[in-house]
């Protein structure tokens, strides 16, 4: 089965810096999609940012962008000019390509610090 | 509103009573899926569906039932709760292929005593 590590179960980012979460993955797969969800105190999930393996150019959604390393199954999330309403859990998710399994990662608890 | 609706929102049993949490949506979405979130573990899945009639073990089945008779639902029944399933619910759903990205529900908190 694939597998979804996130190694940082805590990080601290000043407001207005810039802060980058890891995650690494495993498969034998050489086409799937990558996620990172935010889960703020409210526990809803909410999708932030997606990536197709298939593409080597880099996800970007405003103040979120990802550095993804195929070759070293690595899928990092930037978070620039970071806000208080950025302080969540993050969590890193893998796709297949037929769909049928998606596993999430332990998750990163980020606080912004003001 | 495209939405996964999840009841209930907060739920305390006790041992072995029963219980079923509901779970629906109105996205047309073929793949629908359980899973529960704990301190440390992350999200694990507990049962998915990819189609009417069609369900398959998570990584975490034992002590869970679940059924898809209908497209938009996709109850969890717990026959005889134990407090090792206490725990935060999440019901969510997708269409197939293409990657697509999960609409999750809100969230069950369940406490078994």
């Amino acid at each position: 089965a694939q597998t979804v590590t996130q190694s940082q179960p805590e990080m601290s980012v000043q407001e207005a810096e810039t802060v980058t979460l890891s995650c690494t993955y495993d498969t034998s797969e050489s086409d799937y999609y990558l996620f990172w969800y935010k889960q703020p105190p409210s526990r809803q999930m909410i999708l932030v940012i997606r990536q197709e393996a298939y593409k080597q150019q880099n996800a970007t959604e405003n103040r979120f962008s990802v550095n993804f390393q195929k070759a070293a199954k690595s899928f990092s999330l930037k978070i620039s000019d970071s806000q208080l309403g950025d302080a969540a859990m993050y969590f890193c998710a893998y796709r297949s390509r037929t769909g049928n399994q998606f596993y999430f990662g332990t998750g990163t608890s980020l606080t912004v610090i003001p | 509103e495209a939405q996964v609706t999840q009841n209930p929102r907060y739920l305390i049993t006790v041992t072995g009573k029963k219980l079923t949490v509901t779970c629906s949506q109105n996205m047309n979405h073929e793949y629908m899926s359980w899973y529960r979130q704990d301190p440390g573990l992350g999200l694990r899945q507990i049962y998915y569906s990819m189609n009417v009639e069609v369900t398959d073990k998570g990584d975490v089945p034992e002590g869970y039932k679940v059924s898809r008779k209908e497209k938009r639902n996709f109850p969890l029944i717990l026959e005889s709760p134990s407090p090792n399933q206490t725990s935060l619910y999440f019901c969510a759903s997708s269409f197939l292929g293409q990657g697509y990205g999960y609409t999750f529900g809100s969230g069950t908190r369940l406490t078994v005593v």
